[in-house]
This record gives C-alpha cells, sequence and structure tokens, in this order.
C-alpha cells in the first residue's frame, strides 16, 4: 500500500482482557517496528522484525506482550490480561530494505487504545 | 544503553521568530539523530537527520547541529509559521552497534507559533 496501515484505530476494552492490534507496513519494506506512546511521552520501542531474522524484543515491557510477523508483511501485536497502564497509542513504522535498516521510520497513524 | 534528554519541554515564539531545541545523548559512540515532527493528532514524521560525520545539516529553514564533543543536537527552524505548530522529536539509536529504526526518542518539544 501507499503506507503503512494499522487496525483498529481505536480500540477500548475492559482491563483483564486481550487485545490484538494490526500492522500492514509499506509494501517491500522488510523492518518493521512497534512503538508505544503514552499521553504526553515520547515513543518507547517495543519490537524490531527484520526479514525472517528473530525478533528484537527487548522493549517489550511484560510477558503480556507479544507479536509475531507473518510472511514477512503483516504484523500483530498482542497484549494479554490488558492493564490501565497498558493504555496508550500503539504505533507500527517500517524502513525500506534497501536502506539496511537505517533512515526514516515511515509510521502508522497508530491504534489508541484505552483501557477501562 | 543510550539516554536522551530534550528541552525545553514547551516553548512559544512569535510567527518570523526561531525556534532552537536541544537534546543530549549519553553514548559517544551513538553515529545518527533524527528529528520527528508530530502534528496533533498525526503520526510522527522525519524532518530532518544528522550522522556523526558532520557538524550541520540544513533544509530551507531547518537546521541541525551536532556537538559530538559535548553530545548534544539541537533544532534550528527560523522565520517559524503557524504551521510548524507540533511537537517536535529527537532521538538516537538505542545502541550504536544496531539498526538506525531501533531508537531513543526524548521526551518531546511542544512548539506553539502566534500568529
Amino acid at each position: 500500500g501507499a503506507g503503512v496501515s494499522q487496525s483498529p484505530s481505536n480500540k477500548v476494552t475492559e482491563k483483564g482482557k486481550d487485545v490484538e492490534l494490526r500492522c500492514d507496513p509499506i509494501s517491500g519494506h522488510t523492518a518493521l517496528y512497534w512503538y508505544r506512546q503514552s499521553l504526553g511521552q515520547g515513543l518507547e520501542f517495543l519490537i524490531y522484525f527484520q526479514g525472517n531474522s528473530a525478533p528484537d524484543k527487548s522493549g517489550l515491557p511484560s510477558d503480556r506482550f507479544s507479536a509475531e510477523r507473518t510472511g514477512g508483511s503483516v504484523s500483530t501485536l498482542t497484549i494479554q490480561r490488558t492493564q490501565q497502564e497498558d493504555s496508550a497509542v500503539y504505533l507500527c513504522a517500517s524502513i525500506g530494505g534497501g536502506s539496511g535498516g537505517v533512515g526514516e521510520l515511515f509510521f502508522g497513524e497508530g491504534s489508541r487504545l484505552t483501557v477501562l | 544503553g543510550e539516554n536522551v534528554e530534550q528541552h525545553p519541554s514547551t516553548l512559544s515564539v512569535q510567527e518570523g521568530d526561531s525556534a532552537v531545541i536541544k537534546c543530549t545523548y549519553s553514548d559517544s559512540a551513538s553515529n545518527y539523530f533524527p528529528w520527528y515532527k508530530q502534528e496533533l493528532g498525526k503520526r510522527p514524521q522525519l524532518i530532518i537527520d544528522i550522522r556523526s560525520n558532520v557538524g550541520e545539516k540544513k533544509d530551507q529553514r531547518i537546521a541541525v547541529t551536532l556537538n559530538k564533543t559535548a553530545k548534544h543536537f539541537s533544532l534550528h527552524i527560523t522565520e517559524t509559521q503557524p504551521e510548524d505548530s507540533a511537537v517536535y522529536f529527537c532521538a538516537a539509536p538505542r545502541s550504536p552497534y544496531n539498526q538506525g529504526g531501533k531508537l531513543i526518542f526524548g521526551q518531546g518539544t511542544e512548539l506553539s507559533v502566534k500568529p
């Protein structure tokens, strides 16, 4: 597609429920990232996928968070047993493979998660 | 790991004035420093970046300077316009040996340009 696409754009859930957030990166981009942006805060790195390599999960805040990337394209971020502190905007971004993973992050519009 | 501090958190200027936002970093091996602009309700977008082999880079009304000795870099916006109003984030690599997309972001500066 023309840009990074994320869904849903807004998600309201109850504490303790599981949620799935989806990201469809720019076609041909091999590097995919998930970031979290809490209200009035900067962006916090969560996880990184590069091609078929094992993902870098070093930014995931707890074992309730997981992500996968199927077929080197679409990625899903899953948050289990959601807590109120998980409320944030979850941003997905990709970088073109030709750049070797260095360069402009193309962000999606984000998924705003509210945990009641 | 890297640590990035950004100042000020808010900045208000009159249209036509200049705006300067400063960031410091901790890892002297860091080699890539991007700046992202995020308008209200929008996605962050790269506006300019600089690599450690140069001290300054300009793009029209925007410039970034880098002082490797002091480990700080700054964003300069000249002749500010109301459409420059946004939150600006500086960033540095989480590790200088990792891919440039894994970044540590500053806390952001909310710039308001008053007509």
